[in-house]
């Protein structure tokens, strides 16, 4: 499977703050990303796909201009909180798409990033 | 509706037992695709099994197997002889409107099983 990284693993911020978090596929090249978010004993909802050269697409209920994608690259992308708030605290993981036989893509994860806004 | 639902919220298990968990689904698209993850208690999510609906034969990947019951629209996931080291949550998951080569859309999760394998 693919190898996925995300950086930083643990954040701490001011309410107020700004913080990037890092995806990166390491063996593949994605043009497609995706960024989930889980609060504390729930389930992962997806936010938002990521897609390389153009502009992310967003779930309903999520602010794009909170919540900024960028997909510079086949294996980077980014997801930047503006304006952090402690109700945006949460576990924020992205997860990339390898093709497999016929329909039979998976996803593989990245390892998370537990943000804490005080 | 939800999409995904997980009846069991936890399960205790006996080491070595076999131990089903289960999952059905809604959808309305012919094409789609059913996926069990684990999380531990790192939060990493490890796939562990994918079976397509158009499959025709249940997926197995070592000691998990999916019982794909397209009719019922459920997808349990079967896990031989447990050990310690499942302790974890297990979350079912779906992508719709799969087509060859792409189709790219996020999975929509259930809301997990708490599975704990008891020495």
């Amino acid at each position: 499977g693919a190898v996925v990284s995300q950086h930083p693993s643990w954040v701490i911020c001011k309410s107020g703050t700004s913080v990037k978090i890092e995806c990166r596929s390491l063996d593949f090249q994605a043009t497609t990303m995706f960024w989930y978010r889980q609060f504390p004993k729930q389930s992962l909802m997806l936010m938002a796909t990521s897609n390389e050269g153009s502009k992310a697409t967003y779930e309903q209920g999520v602010e794009k201009d909170k919540f900024l994608i960028n997909h510079a690259s086949l294996t980077l992308s980014t997801l930047t909180v503006t304006s952090a708030h402690p109700e945006d605290s949460s576990f924020y993981i992205c997860s990339v798409i390898t093709p497999g036989q016929g329909a039979g893509e998976t996803q593989y994860f990245g390892p998370g990033t537990r943000l804490l806004v005080l | 509706a939800q999409k995904i639902t997980q009846t069991q919220p936890g399960m205790f298990v006996q080491e070595k037992e076999a131990v089903t968990l289960d999952c059905t689904y809604d959808t309305s698209d012919p094409s789609y695709g059913l996926f069990w993850y684990k999380q531990p208690s790192s939060g990493e999510m490890i796939f562990l099994i994918y079976q397509g609906s158009y499959d025709q034969q249940n997926a197995t990947e070592g000691r998990y197997s999916l019982n794909f019951q397209k009719a019922r629209k459920s997808a349990n996931l079967v896990i031989s002889a447990s050990q310690l080291g499942d302790s974890a949550m297990y979350f079912c998951a779906m992508r719709e409107g799969l087509t060859t080569g792409g189709g790219a859309d996020g999975l929509t999760f259930g809301k997990g099983t708490h599975l704990i394998i008891q020495p």
